[in-house]
């Protein structure tokens, strides 16, 4: 398995356009986490979902965040309109399901709003 | 909810000492407490974890400790080396389908 596969590594855009983040989890997982990564406040969950239903989004920091997961292999973070403040590196995670809790991370977006 | 600090934020050692990374957590309800590593540039992974029915779990040169009572969990790494400079996590979770917190990281470096 390729692991959790992230896209882009790298996106840079302007203050007011929309961003959108790609994450394809390990196959056979069924909870899917985004976590936003920063010097200030380190790893934050955004949202996860457990059989492509959101469990949890209290962490998204506004409406200019939203998260889908339209099946088991695909969910997206889309950011409209990006500010210089979501400036940071977005992570997914996923997780087998069972009693193993262990998290796989993506290789992360490095996201800089200018 | 769940509120995971960690400390020291940062860590010097001499190649070969031990380092010590402690943390507490608020939620009685956690029962799964897991470390991950990561590397500069790259992907926080799992290193070790423990569970609450366990006091301490040991890993080569990396050990956990659990208090449940006490609500705290330490990670020890001994014999350090080069290649453990990196930022470390440690992270709480309760039963079910719950969130994982994660503590704010320490930031270890080892001096050759």
């Amino acid at each position: 398995d390729a692991g959790v596969i992230q896209s882009p590594r790298h996106e840079v855009t302007e203050m007011g356009q929309e961003v959108t983040l790609r994450c394809k989890p390990i196959s056979g997982h069924n909870s899917l986490f985004w976590y936003r990564q920063t010097m200030m406040r380190g790893l934050e969950l955004l949202i996860y979902f457990n059989n492509n239903v959101p469990i949890d989004d209290s962490g998204m920091p506004e409406d200019r965040f939203s998260a889908k997961m339209p099946n088991a292999s695909f969910s997206t973070l889309k950011i409209q309109p990006s500010e210089p403040r979501d400036s940071a590196v977005y992570f997914c995670a996923s997780r087998s399901p069972g009693d193993n809790e262990k998290l796989f991370f993506g290789s992360g977006t490095q996201l800089s709003v200018l | 909810g769940e509120n995971v600090e960690q400390h020291p934020s940062t860590l010097s050692v001499q190649e070969g000492d031990s380092a010590v990374i402690k943390c507490t957590y608020s939620d009685s309800a956690s029962n799964y407490f897991p470390w991950y590593k990561q590397e500069l540039g790259k992907r926080p992974q799992l290193i070790i974890d423990i569970r609450s029915n366990v006091g301490e779990k040991k890993d080569q040169r990396i050990a956990v400790t659990l208090n449940k009572t006490a609500k705290h969990f330490s990670l020890h790494i001994t014999e350090t080396q080069p290649e453990d400079s990196a930022v470390y996590f440690c992270a709480a979770k309760p039963g079910g389908y719950q969130k994982v917190t994660f503590g704010t990281g320490t930031k270890l470096q080892v001096i050759p």
